[in-house]
């Protein structure tokens, strides 16, 4: 069965630190892989996604991620955490019928 | 910009009410869904609809029901509202094309208490 697993309820980090949120999937065939953000009292925004075209997604915000078919991972980074990037974050996946599997969520917190 | 709408950001009900939470979205998109979203749980699929008067069962249908009478718009029902479906509720519609791996859009969710 599909599933998405989050490494991490929650993540601390400094303002200008790097943000790694990690990211890992199971399923039986290569799945279209999706990042959103959460920001408080909102619905999920699409931050990327990977759609086999390239393994380097880059996104919104300066995010970025990776796909990693050997570890089964898409983990989402940013060189540089800002104040505003403080949210939820949802890793999803979809192997091309009509659900998507969502991850439990990380929840980024950006200390001044 | 694509848009999909909710029509309350807050709603407070009596155990026992009818509930309606109501949804439409202006980007002629196929596919519509519901979840609720509680804390440490994630988003859980309650029900989908791929096509007008279509709609599937998610992974937690019960206590629940749903309406789709045209393409645009997407009904959630609470037919006797209970305290356990306090919760924030997320409408999304997606476009059915697998090569875009279908990204869902979100609304900005009505939290729901019910006492």
């Amino acid at each position: 069965a599909q599933s998405v697993t989050q490494l991490g309820s929650h993540v601390s980090v400094s303002e200008g630190a790097l943000v790694l949120l990690r990211c890992n999937y199971s399923s039986s065939v290569p799945p279209y892989l999706f990042w959103y953000v959460q920001y408080p009292n909102q619905g999920l925004q699409l931050l990327l996604k990977y759609t086999s075209a390239a393994t380097l997604v880059k996104g919104i915000n300066g995010f970025e991620a990776e796909f990693k078919k050997s570890e089964t991972s898409f983990h989402l980074t940013k060189p540089s955490a800002h104040m505003s990037d403080a949210a939820e974050y949802f890793c999803a996946a979809n192997t091309g019928g009509f659900k998507t599997i969502f991850g439990a969520g990380t929840r980024l917190f950006v200390k001044a | 910009d694509v848009k999909v709408t909710q029509s309350s950001r807050y709603l407070v009900k009596r155990t026992g009410e009818k509930v309606f939470l109501e949804c439409v979205q202006d980007m002629d998109h196929e596919n519509m869904f519901w979840y609720r979203q509680d804390p440490g749980l994630g988003l859980r699929l309650i029900y989908f609809s791929y096509d007008v008067k279509m709609k599937e069962k998610g992974d937690i249908p019960e206590g629940y029901s749903v309406s789709r009478e045209k393409k645009e718009r997407f009904s959630l029902i609470l037919e006797s509202a209970s305290t356990n479906q306090t919760s924030m509720y997320l409408c999304a519609s997606s476009s059915p094309n697998r090569e875009q791996g279908q990204p869902q859009h979100f609304g900005d969710g009505t939290r729901l208490s019910i006492l």
